[in-house]
């Protein structure tokens, strides 16, 4: 069975400086999605970033990028110059291809301070 | 992207008794699903919606303690019935339509004393 695993519970950044979410994986599949997804206080979830595996290029969306390793089964998210609204729950998940369901890990609370 | 909003945003409900959380997207999807999220942790998935017929469920979960139905493409409720304290928790409905991303609802947040 496919499990995401974050090994960082909470993390802290200061304002303007950048820091790196991590994010592993297993599965036996070639073929597969990978995301990062935001969630803040009270607020709705929204997708951060998206990557395919089948290209080697890390996806990057304005201060967002990602270390996609696909041999190692990692999938880190860069977040620089960090801003206040930033601070929030981040949780990486996983879904195979032709299947629709995702599978989540247990999320990294993310903290900025001024 | 779908824009997904959920009724009601939160709700504080007595032992035995149910909640019907309803579902709306904006735009036509293809799944649609329901989430579980007890305080602090991540995301469980209670099933799959399926447009007229019996939706999906994940080991744990069964149709007596969560019915759910979706009459059309765009919405979908979910009842959670007989409830208990252990029931206390955020429930988010998504959508995913001919892309490759999900999107998520607000949210309702159950509170049950």
């Amino acid at each position: 069975a496919q499990t995401v695993t974050q090994s960082q519970p909470e993390m802290s950044v200061q304002e303007a400086e950048t820091v790196t979410l991590s994010c592993t994986y297993d599965t036996s599949e070639s073929d597969y999605y990978l995301f990062w997804y935001k969630q803040p206080p009270s607020r709705q979830m929204i997708l951060v970033i998206r990557q395919e595996a089948y290209k080697q290029q890390n996806a990057t969306e304005n201060r967002f990028s990602v270390n996609f390793q696909k041999a190692a089964k990692s999938f880190s998210l860069k977040i620089s110059d960090s801003q206040l609204g930033d601070a929030a729950m981040y949780f990486c998940a996983y879904r195979r291809v032709n299947t629709d369901k995702l599978i989540f890990g247990t999320g990294t609370r993310l903290q900025v301070f001024p | 992207s779908a824009v997904i909003s959920q009724k009601p945003s939160r709700d504080i409900c007595q032992r035995g008794t149910s909640l019907t959380i309803q579902c709306q997207v904006d735009s036509q999807v293809t799944m649609m699903f329901w989430y579980r999220q007890q305080p602090g942790q991540s995301l469980t998935l209670i099933a799959t919606a399926n447009q007229g017929s019996e939706a999906t469920y994940e080991s744990g979960f069964v149709i007596d303690k969560f019915p759910i139905s979706r009459p059309n493409l765009t919405f979908s409720t979910l009842t959670v019935s007989n409830m208990s304290p252990e029931d206390s928790s955020i429930y988010l409905c998504s959508g995913l339509g001919q892309g490759v991303t999900q999107y998520f609802g607000p949210g309702t947040r159950l509170l049950v004393l």
